[in-house]
């Protein structure tokens, strides 16, 4: 199976602060990489898939890179409303697997 | 709007089974592959099955082959989860998802809010 490695697992930030959340993969995965936000209690939300493609819907402050084994997700400037963990998902093989997310934190 | 309701869940003895349900509305269920994805108390997300739009090819993770099996009703826009010898790390919420429809794109664009499921004696 694909290993999903993100870092780092809490991350506490301000409002207004440029974010970067890092997912790497134990072998070439291409650009077959998601992102989603969970928030307590509720269920994850797709960010972003194939790498750098925003879901509809989704803040143009949140952007994705990378590909191969190394990727990133940024958001330009954090906002109360992005308090949450995040997660990557590989889907380059059919056995998919999620990072072990990130939790940003108000700091 | 699509939208995705499970149902099913509860407290269940160690060996015992359950049958977890998730009722479609809002988009051509019959079109779209979907997956079941549980996480423990304070964990991760983990993959646990997905079903062909068909119902005729499923896939697992090792970690629930052969206990696990996904099954779907297209005429009643519902996907099954049937979980048998449960162990106490089968502890978790279950989220049902749809799969994009984008081709050969295993993600999940529309989730569930979940049902909780508690194996213990």
């Amino acid at each position: 199976d694909i290993q999903m490695t993100q870092s780092p697992s809490t991350l506490s930030a301000s409002v207004g602060d440029r974010v970067t959340i890092t997912c790497r993969a134990s072998q070439s995965i291409s650009v077959w990489l998601a992102w989603y936000q969970q928030k307590p209690g509720k269920a994850p939300r797709l960010l972003i898939y194939k790498a750098s493609n925003l879901e509809s819907g989704v803040p143009s402050r949140f952007s994705g890179s990378g590909s191969g084994t190394e990727f990133t997700l940024n958001i330009s400037s954090l906002q109360p409303d992005d308090f949450a963990t995040y997660y990557c998902q590989q889907y380059n093989s059919y056995l998919i697997t999620f990072g072990g997310g990130t939790k940003v934190e108000i700091k | 709007e699509a939208q995705l309701a499970e149902s099913g869940g509860g407290l269940v003895q160690p060996g015992k089974s359950l049958r977890l349900s998730c009722a479609a509305s809002g988009f051509t269920f019959s079109k779209f592959w979907m997956h079941w994805v549980r996480q423990a108390p304070g964990k991760g997300l983990l993959w646990v099955a997905r079903i062909s739009s068909d119902g005729k090819v499923a896939t697992y993770p090792d970690s629930v082959k052969g206990r696990f099996t996904i099954s779907r009703d297209n005429d009643k826009n519902t996907v099954h989860l049937q979980m048998n010898s449960l162990r106490a790390e089968d502890t978790a919420v279950y989220y049902c998802a749809r799969e994009t429809a984008l081709t050969a794109s295993y993600f999940m664009d529309v989730w569930g809010k979940g049902t909780t499921v508690t194996v213990s004696s």
